[in-house]
This record gives structure tokens, sequence and C-alpha cells, in this order.
């Protein structure tokens, strides 16, 4: 069973620059959600979408971005690069929720970023 | 208070001990509780779910959840020096239904 996809691995870009990131779920995986992981703070919450919806967002400015597609695959965007947009980025998907209860994520390799 | 909170360690445990990993979390997330454990470099990798009160036992990982004291453990018996790596728990907001995840333990196994 193929786990989550994230492309590229690895990005330099430049200040002021758009990036995006792709990210392909699990089969049958219809939530994906999106993460910055960062050493000084951990994992920040960038999104999640199902079924093609935005379902949640996190705390972050609006030069972050997201879709999804009808094949669940997911991309971010960031605009406007800045220096503290270096980061790790990872994809997760799962099943979503059920009743009362939320389905684990697997997560993707993710995306290192490096801004400069 | 944060809505789900770890100590950050470095917690140190001897190679064949039992290594204990907490967190507590607040009124504000729901009764879906994950640990994931990452190591230097890579992603996070789910090891245990919980959402009931209680142990949930598989392999050498026991997960405890306690929901009048607000806090879910992580034990890990014969701990290995493979295991070392930081700990993330993590929980669903009631409200938004949000994942909330701890900034995470790091556990060290010594040999």
């Amino acid at each position: 069973k193929a786990g989550v996809t994230q492309t590229p691995r690895y990005l330099i870009k430049t200040r002021g620059q758009q990036v995006t990131l792709s990210c392909s779920p699990i089969s049958g995986h219809r939530s994906v959600s999106w993460y910055q992981q960062t050493p000084g703070q951990g994992l920040q919450f960038l999104f999640e979408y199902f079924s093609e919806t935005q379902r949640n967002k996190g705390n972050f400015p609006g030069r972050f971005s997201g879709r999804q597609f009808s094949n669940s695959r997911s991309e971010m965007n960031v605009s406007t690069l800045e220096l503290g947009d270096s980061a790790l980025y990872l994809c997760a998907s799962s099943l979503g929720r059920t009743g009362g209860a939320n389905y684990g994520y697997t997560f993707g390799s993710g995306t290192r970023l490096t801004v400069v | 208070q944060k809505e789900v909170e770890q100590n950050s360690g470095p917690l140190s445990a001897p190679e064949g001990a039992i290594a204990s990993l907490n967190c507590t979390y607040s009124d504000r997330v729901s009764q879906s509780f994950f640990w994931y454990r990452q190591y230097s470099g890579k992603s996070p990798e789910l090891i245990m779910s919980i959402y009931s009160n209680g142990d949930k036992e598989d392999g050498r990982f026991t997960a405890q959840l306690n929901k009048a004291s607000q806090y879910v453990s992580l034990l890990i018996r014969d701990s290995q020096p493979s295991d070392s790596a930081t700990y993330l728990c993590a929980a669903v907001n009631s409200g938004t239904y949000k994942y909330i995840f701890g900034t995470g333990t790091r556990l060290k196994v010594l040999a």
C-alpha cells in the first residue's frame, strides 16, 4: 500500500518568490492536512481539506493557501516567500472522523523549504 | 492553559527499562488522543491511538487515558536504543475538530 507522497522533497527559493507543494494521500483517504514544522515552534497546523472543501484553517497569513482536487491530491501554495517560511512542510492524510472519534494521521516525508 | 502540554525533556531511560511519557490536556479537546514517534530528520509516525478511559496495549507500547485527571500517557516496556526519538502527543479540539499537537518529549534510551 503506497504511503503519503510529497513532492518535491527539497526546495530552495528566494525571498519574494512563490512555491507550490504537492501531496498525494493514501488511496481512500479523503482528509488531507498540512503542517509547518520548525525547531522552535513544533508542528503548526495550516489547513485541512476533506472532499475538496477546506474544513479547518490555522493561524497563518493569507500568503498560505491550499486546495484539494477530486482525486484527493492536495497542493499548498506560499506566495511572497519570507525568510521565516523556511521549514519542513508536512502533509498528513487520514480517513477523517466517524462518530465522535477521529482517525490518526499518516504523514508524508515532508518538503524541506529553504528561503534565502 | 495550552490545549495539549508535554514536558520537552530530554527524558533518559536505561535499556530494558520502562519509559513513561506524559501529556496533559485541557477541556477544549475531545476524546481522540494519539501518540506519534518522530525520529530526527524524519516525519512523525502514528504509534498509538486511544479513545476510551483506561489502558490500550500494542506490543511494547501501552497508552493510558485518564479523563478525570485529563492526562494521557505512553509506556514503552523493555525500551531499546532504537526507541530514542521525540514522542508527540496529539488530541482533537472538541469544537473545531482540529488536531492539536504537543511540543513533544525527547526520549533517550541509553545502552
